[in-house]
């Protein structure tokens, strides 16, 4: 299966502040996703990052506020913009790989994000 | 849109078994996914259903009803290391796209 990396792994940033998180994999995907984990919660998707086409976004999550970017086939990254204390979260990169008859997807370790 | 069921808590004994329920309402059901997540990890994959019946791996099994929007998660010989939080995610084709929507957790206590 593929290895998902992100960077940092834990921040701690001041309100008004922008975070770009990285999110590297050790093979070649197509499609990657955002999510965020906020304390206590499940997941919720943030966007769809495919390369060489602008990034589906989920309603409630907007390009200025999340705007990611995905040059090629093994990188990507999410920038939270204009920080709050909301967005303080665990922020997920994943990728799905094929199976004989599904799509599997993993998970990378995570950023944890504290905005005070 | 899609709404995922799950309970919030549960507590078995140490080599008992549990059975973990999720319900959900989606059109365009495209397959039912099972994760563990540990404190502070991110979720691992345990378990896919697309047609109807029961996939065992293991210790683990995961069972769906596609009639019913009715999955569960069957853990036995439980181990103090299954406390963690079980997730449940639906996969919808009318979203027109791959991504899953997570229902809220179940955190599982395994006690001594």
């Amino acid at each position: 299966s593929a290895v998902i990396s992100q960077k940092p792994s834990r921040d701690i940033c001041q309100r008004g502040t922008s975070l770009t998180i990285q999110c590297q994999v050790d093979s070649q995907v197509t499609m990657m996703f955002w999510y965020r984990q906020q304390p206590g919660q499940s997941l919720t998707l943030i966007a769809t990052a495919n390369q060489g086409s602008e990034a589906t976004y989920e309603s409630g999550f907007v390009i200025d506020k999340f705007p990611i970017s995905r040059p090629n086939l093994t990188f990507s990254t999410l920038t939270v913009s204009n920080m709050s204390p909301e967005d303080s979260s665990i922020y997920l990169c994943s990728v799905e790989e094929s199976r004989d008859t599904y799509y599997e997807q993993y998970f990378g370790p995570g950023t944890r994000l504290t905005v005070t | 849109g899609q709404n995922i069921d799950q309970p919030t808590e549960m507590t078995a004994t140490e080599g008992a078994i549990v059975q973990i329920n999720c319900t959900y309402q989606t059109s365009g059901f495209n397959g039912l996914f099972w994760y563990q997540q540990h404190a502070g990890e991110a979720p691992t994959f345990l378990s896919y259903n697309v047609l109807d019946g029961l996939e065992e791996k293991g210790r683990f099994s995961s069972f769906l009803s596609r009639s019913k929007g009715y999955s569960y998660l069957l853990l036995k010989e439980l181990q103090m290391k299954d406390s963690a939080s079980y997730l449940c995610a639906v996969r919808s084709y009318n979203t027109g796209r791959r991504a899953l929507t997570f229902g809220s957790g179940t955190r599982l206590q395994v006690q001594p």
